[in-house]
């Protein structure tokens, strides 16, 4: 069966770096969502993306934060200056197309900034 | 402000035992979403509604929607063990702009 995947699993970084987060969405799908869970909190949305642009984004999802679909398949995730309180586990999530609303969530990234 | 709260945060219950988690939201939705997810994984979709009565079975777990109180309900029939997990509601508000917001979750604790 098709499924998300992120890499990867983990990643520790030093504040102040970037970091870019990759993310293989099941192929056909169409819209692509970044989230994130603070370790035992809710599950906070960062930005969707349709037909190659943002199409919505929270207000977590600053200059800080930039997303791209560089080859048709990857979609990245990019953090610019790592600050502390960005350590999280991130998800990906895709869904197929307008209409069938279920979406599918990769197995997360973790990072921990230091 | 765009809310989404969940009742109760935590329950442990045995085995067998029905019971009912509730989520509250705080205006109109275009679509509510219940997710599982097991302790250190990902997210798993359990059900989408999109319409007000809108009600959804997967075996042990229903889900229902009722837009004009604001609120969806997912009940467990019979719990087993296996369901012990945590679950979320979110709800997509588009008043002028689409956002998912998720509620705090409810940790389940199945007793065997």
């Amino acid at each position: 069966e098709p499924e998300v995947t992120q890499t990867p699993s983990h990643q520790v970084t030093q504040m102040g770096q970037e970091v870019i987060l990759r993310c293989v969405p099941i192929s056909n799908h169409l819209y692509f969502y970044w989230y994130r869970q603070i370790l035992g909190q809710k599950v906070e949305f960062l930005v969707s993306f349709y037909n190659n642009e943002i199409s919505e984004k929270s207000e977590i999802f600053d200059d800080q934060f930039s997303v791209e679909r560089p080859d048709g398949s990857n979609f990245t995730l990019k953090i610019r200056s790592t600050k502390l309180e960005d350590s999280a586990m991130y998800f990906c999530a895709s869904r197929a197309r307008t209409g069938q609303e279920t979406q599918y969530f990769g197995p997360g990234t973790r990072l921990l900034v230091l | 402000e765009l809310k989404v709260e969940q009742n109760p945060l935590f329950l442990s219950m045995q085995e067998g035992k029905n019971y009912t988690i509730y989520c509250n939201y705080s205006t109109t939705s275009d679509r509510l979403y219940w997710y599982r997810q097991d302790p250190g994984k990902s997210l798993e979709s359990l059900f989408v509604l999109l319409s007000n009565g809108a009600v959804k079975q997967e075996g042990r777990l229903m889900a229902s929607l009722d837009t004009k109180a604001r609120l969806s309900t997912l009940h467990i029939t019979a719990a087993v063990h296996d369901l012990s997990a945590t679950y979320f509601c979110a709800v997509l508000f588009s008043s002028g702009t689409y956002k998912y917001i998720f509620g705090t979750g409810t940790r389940l604790k199945v007793l065997a």
